[in-house]
């Protein structure tokens, strides 16, 4: 099994919206609506931020969106703030109880 | 206010093993799915396996299939992952994920060093 695939940096100014895609296969993220998005900060453990490849989590802003489209999962980031400035990680259910993670993507705001 | 508690840094030598726990603070930990994902420095997330504590069966990634066990102890809250014959591959922060269905509290993280 290998790594689902993300950009490895994305870039955008405050206020502008970005996407970040996660492209896998069918037998991970295209045959399950298993995935997941996590952000992280230096330093920090990650943090779930949509799950079931829409939904947030309580807490998580509303400028978090989601979608899935074959075998490639994304997620959009609207009205970007400085704090949004982290790694995305995509995982997806990959069959036989395992999960793959993404490679990962470093925003940069 | 829920929270899981991960143990301290560990240093261990090559070919020995290490065991990190997870404990769930201010709930039960039958409550959650446990799952562990660790990262080397300066590198992904890897998922290396879950627990469900209430069932008691672990799940582990294939790659580290021989190598980890993961288990759970009901009686105090705490989760527990082993990782065996270790090399210097497996420096990396370990992180326990608790997820109860519409929320996912995440551990500290514990460092493990291999030197």
């Amino acid at each position: 099994q290998s790594a689902l695939t993300q950009p490895a940096s994305v870039s955008g100014s405050p206020g502008q919206s970005i996407t970040i895609s996660c492209t896998g296969t069918s037998s991970d993220v295209g045959g399950y609506n298993l995935v997941s998005w996590y952000q992280q900060h230096p330093g920090k453990a990650p943090k779930l931020i949509i799950y079931e490849v829409t939904k947030r989590p309580s807490g998580v802003s509303d400028r978090f969106s989601a979608s899935k489209s074959g075998n490639t999962a994304s997620l959009t980031i609207s009205g970007l703030q400085a704090d949004d400035e982290a790694d995305y990680y995509c995982s997806s259910y990959a069959g036989s109880s395992s999960v793959l993670f993404g490679g990962g993507t470093t925003l940069t705001v | 206010q829920v929270q899981m508690v991960q143990s301290e840094t560990e240093v261990k030598k090559p070919g020995s093993s290490v065991k990190v726990s997870c404990k769930a603070s201010g709930d039960t930990i039958t409550s959650y799915t446990i799952t562990w994902v660790r990262q080397a420095p300066g590198q992904g997330l890897e998922w290396m396996g879950r627990i469900i504590p209430i069932l008691g069966t672990p799940n582990t990634a294939q790659k580290f299939q021989g190598r980890v066990t993961i288990t759970a102890d009901k009686s105090t809250s705490t989760a527990y992952l082993d990782l065996s014959s270790l090399t210097s591959e497996d420096t990396a922060v370990y992180y326990c994920e608790g997820w109860s269905g519409a929320s996912s509290i995440w551990g500290q993280g514990t460092m493990v060093i291999v030197s």
